[in-house]
């Protein structure tokens, strides 16, 4: 049973460029939500997506944006890229809200992005 | 609007002693979940355990049990018989319910606390 997969697992970036990050979720999850880890902090919260539409949002600016597709699998994007974006991207899947098991999130291994 | 602190940025503590995390937490809601994660420095989040608000009764996992203090708002994680492969950061994260068993799918974390086992 495949967990969550990530990808790329590290890159580099040049500031003002664009970037996009991609994530399976564990087999037979329907929900897929990203955080933002700086170095030394706790994850935040970016956003959540459910039958391909964003569901929750976090405080991030519209330069971070997100994709589901039919399969589950999501994709974060990230345009204008800033040097405070350097961070490890997690993406984390689950059951959709309101089903009893979907209190058990499960996280990839994360995409570390440099912003140079 | 929910916060969780981690007053502890770093512990030690030598290999088959127990050590014990603080984690506090502020918020309105009645109903909701707390958990403990482990981040090694492979950087994958790992669950440990959870605690439903609603539970009186602590969780325990093996060497790993809460002291969940729901009137103070504090939640903390015991670690017994320490063991070198329990180095890691530790996340303490909670997440609101909306409603039966549900949950709204939000986690949100402390700032962590890194914890050194010794040999």
């Amino acid at each position: 049973d495949a967990g969550v997969t990530q990808s790329p697992t590290h890159l580099i970036k040049t500031r003002g460029q664009q970037v996009t990050l991609r994530c399976s979720p564990k087999s037979g999850h329907d929900t897929v939500s990203w955080y933002q880890q700086a170095l030394g902090q706790g994850p935040q919260f970016i956003f959540q997506y459910y039958e391909e539409e964003e569901r929750q949002r976090g405080n991030f600016p519209d330069r971070f944006s997100g994709h589901q597709f039919p399969n589950y699998s999501s994709e974060l994007n990230v345009n204008a890229l800033l040097l405070g974006d350097s961070a490890l991207y997690l993406c984390a899947s689950s059951f959709f809200p309101g089903q009893s098991s979907g209190n058990t999130i499960y996280f990839g291994e994360g995409s570390w992005l440099t912003v140079v | 609007a929910q916060t969780v602190t981690q007053s502890q940025p770093e512990m030690s503590v030598q290999e088959a002693e127990t050590v014990t995390l603080s984690c506090t937490y502020d918020t309105s809601e009645n109903n909701y979940y707390l958990f403990w994660y482990k981040q090694p420095p492979s950087r994958q989040m790992i669950l440990v355990i959870r605690q439903e608000a609603y539970k009186q009764q602590n969780a325990t996992e093996n060497r790993f049990s809460v002291n969940f203090q729901k009137a103070a708002k504090s939640f903390s994680l015991k670690i017994s018989d320490s063991q070198l492969g329990d180095t890691a950061m530790y996340f303490c994260a909670f997440m609101k319910h909306v409603g039966g068993s549900s949950n709204t799918g939000k986690l949100i974390f402390g700032q962590g606390t890194t914890l050194q086992v010794k040999p």
